[in-house]
């Protein structure tokens, strides 16, 4: 079992829908979050951040973690043509050590269609 | 905040050059740098973490003598391809830890495409 799964899609949504996209993960040391947005041939761009379990909205995105079932969530609301991109999600252990490391998934490749 | 850059932004080499790559973080210090790589549709690979004022950690299975990391001051860290070959094309990022921000927390740089013919 990979330490952190994701669905590759590629999830294709109409312009307004609400987008889901999910992680799972195995080790349980892990507690800190985030979601990663890739545009094609450009770095990933920090979308959001979540210490431990509970939900954290900015805009149109909220990220939810539940660290019971080793599962985060990223929603996005009245999605728009320019949220097509990858979605990252990554995670670490923090503190010291190689603890400070990200273990991404996969990526999902979005499509929002106008 | 927490802009990081490279240079250049594509390179295309013949087999056995060298080439290098910069990672700068513009508007902070960075005593940490991370060096990815991602090939196509496929998630980022962590090659080593350089630090500042010392030598680089490779990830296991990654050559040290092919891919030199120096990262010889707070903004800037880079990364030499040595006799490249094509099996080493491939997008290259770059990213930074933000001191006193979220921990662990990376902030990344555009990317560099490397094809090598």
């Amino acid at each position: 079992q990979k330490e952190v799964e994701q669905d590759p899609g590629p999830l294709s949504v109409p312009e307004g829908a609400i987008v889901s996209l999910n992680c799972t993960y195995s080790n349980s040391a892990f507690q800190y979050f985030m979601w990663y947005r890739q545009y094609s041939r450009k770095g990933p761009e920090l979308l959001m951040y979540t210490y431990s379990s509970g939900n954290k909205e900015d805009g149109r995105f909220t990220a939810q973690v539940d660290k019971s079932s080793k599962y985060i969530s990223l929603f996005i609301r009245d999605s728009q043509p320019s949220d097509s991109a990858t979605y990252l999600c990554a995670m670490s252990a923090g503190g010291g050590g190689s603890n400070y490391k990200l273990t991404f998934g996969k990526g999902t490749l979005l499509t929002v269609n106008p | 905040g927490a802009v990081v850059s490279q240079h250049p932004s594509r390179v295309i080499c013949k087999s056995g050059t060298s080439v290098k790559i910069e990672c700068r973080s513009l508007d902070f210090q960075a005593t940490t740098m991370f060096w990815y790589r991602q090939f196509p549709k496929q998630s980022l690979m962590l090659m080593a973490t350089s630090n500042e004022g010392s030598k680089a950690t490779y990830e296991q299975g990654v050559e040290k003598d092919k891919f030199l990391i120096n990262h010889a001051s707070l903004t800037l860290s880079t990364l030499t391809v040595t006799s490249a070959h094509p099996e080493d094309s491939s997008f290259y990022i770059c990213s930074a830890n933000l001191p006193g921000g979220p921990p662990d927390t990376q902030y990344f740089g555009p990317g560099t495409r490397l094809t090598v013919l």
